[in-house]
């Protein structure tokens, strides 16, 4: 079952430009984790949010939690042709040890 | 270097040819997963193992055998393909409560 969903499902952008992706969930969550996949390669973990932090940065990445809301957001600042790549979110139940993720956002940096 | 690896990252094989996926981290996680990617279905989990000698299904089970015998190893097994199984796979590993690290992938075609 998917607990995570993107939205949207495709953003392309210029340079230089801001790229804000949203997810959001269906049960309960220990911690919601971030990911980016380059065209068929495997996932890199960008960011984890824990169920009991509202706001996390990583260099130009910002991660925001509404529990109350069940929705995260990725926001990244400045792009860059680099930053092109699909992105994921992924749910921590905690119970299980499942991660289960979202279908991702295909995010396009244009030059 | 921490890492999961996968083996082969390409694969063609014929209906019913019995197969194995091999996969191996030296990070000596407890949890290891295989999901497996399709265009506009994101990641779907296969098997999941918390532990040697324990396992359990994800949500796509059908078709496809895990095992876990130490610690380092998650094998995917394929006793008899079928071209619905043609996809993208990945094994991951984590701690509890921690991100995942993905291995490259395999591409797996059946005919």
């Amino acid at each position: 079952s998917q607990q995570g969903e993107e939205d949207p499902q495709a953003l392309s952008i210029q340079e230089g430009e801001n790229a804000t992706m949203n997810c959001s969930y269906k049960t309960s969550i220990n911690n919601l984790q971030w990911y980016r996949q380059n065209s068929g390669r495997g996932l890199v973990h960008l960011i984890l949010i824990r169920s009991n932090e509202r706001e996390k940065h990583s260099g130009r990445l910002r991660v925001t939690l509404d529990t109350s809301k069940k929705s995260s957001s990725l926001l990244i600042t400045a792009s860059r042709a680099a930053d092109t790549a699909s992105y994921f979110c992924a749910t921590d139940g905690g119970g299980a040890q499942k991660l289960v993720f979202g279908q991702g956002t295909r995010l396009t940096i244009n030059p | 270097e921490a890492q999961v690896t996968q083996n082969p990252r390409y694969l063609i094989t014929v209906t019913g040819k019995k197969l194995t996926v091999t996969c191996s981290q030296n990070m000596n996680h407890e949890y290891m997963s295989w999901y497996r990617q399709d265009p506009g279905l994101g990641l779907r989990q296969i098997y999941y193992s918390m532990n040697v000698e324990v396992t359990d299904k994800g949500d796509v089970p059908e078709g496809y055998k895990v095992s876990r015998k130490e610690k380092r190893n998650f094998p995917l097994i394929l006793e008899s393909p079928s071209p619905n199984q043609t996809s993208l796979y990945f094994c991951a590993s984590r701690d509890r409560n921690t991100e995942a690290f993905f291995g490259q992938g395999t591409r797996l075609t059946v005919v």
